[in-house]
């Protein structure tokens, strides 16, 4: 079936640090969506990217959906404690059924951010 | 707050038991999604309900159903429960039934079975 492969696993980083996810595909992807899961919570949505090439931004952080609509990246800007959690990727496949219930997830970045 | 209400919080029962689930949607939602979370696995798809009608069916074990009552509110029953069905499990809900539309997430319901 159909896999997202994010990358890195997990990270630990200097808090005012930028940081990068990246997420990828053998298929290709109509929609690119970017969660974030803080502990005991459920995935909110960050961003959601919908045109190859599309950056978008949500404050200190940045998306992209590739060019060749089989990867998408999310940076972070000035990493603070508060960005922990657990960052997820989820795309719609392009032979999707019609419904969001198609979303496929990424099995998730895990951010630390030493103090 | 996503206004996606998750009942209970956590759950502990033994194999070979049967829980229910419970989700209230946000006002004005007409789709629940129901997802299961592992370690190992991620989040995975279960079912969706649009307006009381199943909508998307994903890696649902037939010892799983749900459904979505006239008030929208969903339940997922979980039978003969077995060790690996210890997860958390997640309920969304999105306004409509149409693609690119965002899901909004419940805080999870923790089964541990023991």
């Amino acid at each position: 079936g159909q896999q997202l492969n994010q990358s890195p696993q997990s990270m630990f980083i200097q808090e005012g640090e930028d940081v990068s996810m990246n997420c990828t595909s053998s298929s290709i992807f109509n929609t690119w969506l970017w969660y974030k899961q803080d502990p005991g919570e459920g995935p909110v949505l960050l961003i959601a990217l919908y045109k190859a090439g599309e950056l978008t931004s949500n404050g200190r952080l940045t998306a992209q959906f590739g060019i060749t609509r089989k990867d998408s990246f999310l940076n972070i800007s000035a990493s603070i404690p508060s960005d922990v959690g657990i960052y997820f990727c989820a795309g719609l496949p392009m032979n999707y059924g019609g419904s969001q219930g198609n979303l496929i997830f990424g099995k998730g970045t895990k951010l630390s951010v030493k103090p | 707050d996503s206004g996606v209400t998750q009942t209970p919080k956590h759950l502990i029962t033994a194999t070979g038991q049967r829980v229910t689930l419970r989700c209230s949607p946000r006002s004005g939602d007409l789709s629940v999604y129901w997802y299961q979370q592992s370690l190992d696995q991620g989040l995975q798809f279960l079912i969706q309900y649009y307006n009381g009608e199943e909508r998307a069916k994903g890696n649902i074990l037939e010892r799983f159903s749900a459904q979505q009552f006239p008030d929208l509110h969903s339940e997922l029953n979980l039978s003969s429960l077995e060790l690996g069905d210890s997860a958390l499990y997640f309920c969304a809900s999105s306004q409509g039934a149409h693609n690119n539309e965002k899901l909004f997430f419940g805080s999870g319901t923790q089964l541990s079975v023991l």
